[in-house]
């Protein structure tokens, strides 16, 4: 199994653009999570899906972040529109029915100037 | 609700020392500990975990964990670190009920091996 995907893996954007992330779970897991990584608030859920409906979003800092997850195989993490403090590593990760531990994707660096 | 706490934000130690990095949480309720390890821009990798049963749990790379329910505490230790070892490590903590099984992490500990 190739893992979890996201893609890009590096994205350098100007304020007010709009972003879009990617993320391909792993076959079979039903659950996706996206996090938020930053030196100052460490690893932040912002929301997650089981059998691609939407769970929990109240870690979605603002309106202005969007996330889907239209089948079984991809979700997007979407910001319109970007602002420097959006700079971050977002992180997708899959778990199993019933599975305990996730499996991470390598992450996607955004930078927002 | 749950936390975690690790008490150390960085940790350096010379190859083929020992290491413990530390961990504590708090919950009113039974909970699975796990530690991740993330090393240079990689995503976070499970490094093992404590679900029930013994609590002393290994990893396939020497490094080892004890659950201590009455110190609620899960340290991870490894008796002889490599260079390799280099990375970031993330305690974190979950309810063993509900079945949701959301970890809380911790902020992470930048463990540093020098030759």
């Amino acid at each position: 199994d190739a893992g979890v995907i996201q893609s890009p893996r590096h994205e350098v954007t100007e304020m007010g653009q709009e972003v879009t992330l990617r993320c391909k779970p792993i076959s079979g897991h039903n659950s996706l999570f996206w996090y938020r990584q930053t030196m100052m608030r460490g690893l932040e859920l912002l929301i997650y899906f089981n059998n691609n409906v939407p769970i929990d979003d109240s870690g979605m800092p603002e309106d202005r972040f969007s996330a889907k997850m239209p089948n079984a195989s991809f979700s997007t993490l979407k910001i319109q529109p970007s602002e420097p403090r959006d700079s971050a590593v977002y992180f997708c990760a899959s778990r199993p029915q019933g599975g305990s531990g996730y499996t991470f994707g390598s992450g996607t660096r955004l930078t927002v100037v | 609700a749950q936390s975690v706490t690790q008490l150390d934000s960085q940790v350096p130690v010379f190859e083929e020392a020992p290491v413990e990095l530390r961990c504590n949480y708090s919950s009113s309720v039974s909970v699975y500990l796990f530690w991740y390890v993330q090393y240079p821009n990689q995503g976070l990798q499970l490094l093992l975990k404590y679900l029930s049963g013994s609590t002393l749990v290994e990893s396939i790379n020497g490094f080892e964990a004890e659950f201590n329910k009455s110190q609620t505490s899960f340290h991870l230790r490894k008796p002889s670190v490599h260079i390799s070892d280099t990375a970031e490590y993330f305690c974190a903590v979950s309810h063993a009920s509900g079945g949701s099984y959301i970890p809380t992490f911790g902020r992470g500990t930048s463990l540093i091996v020098h030759p």
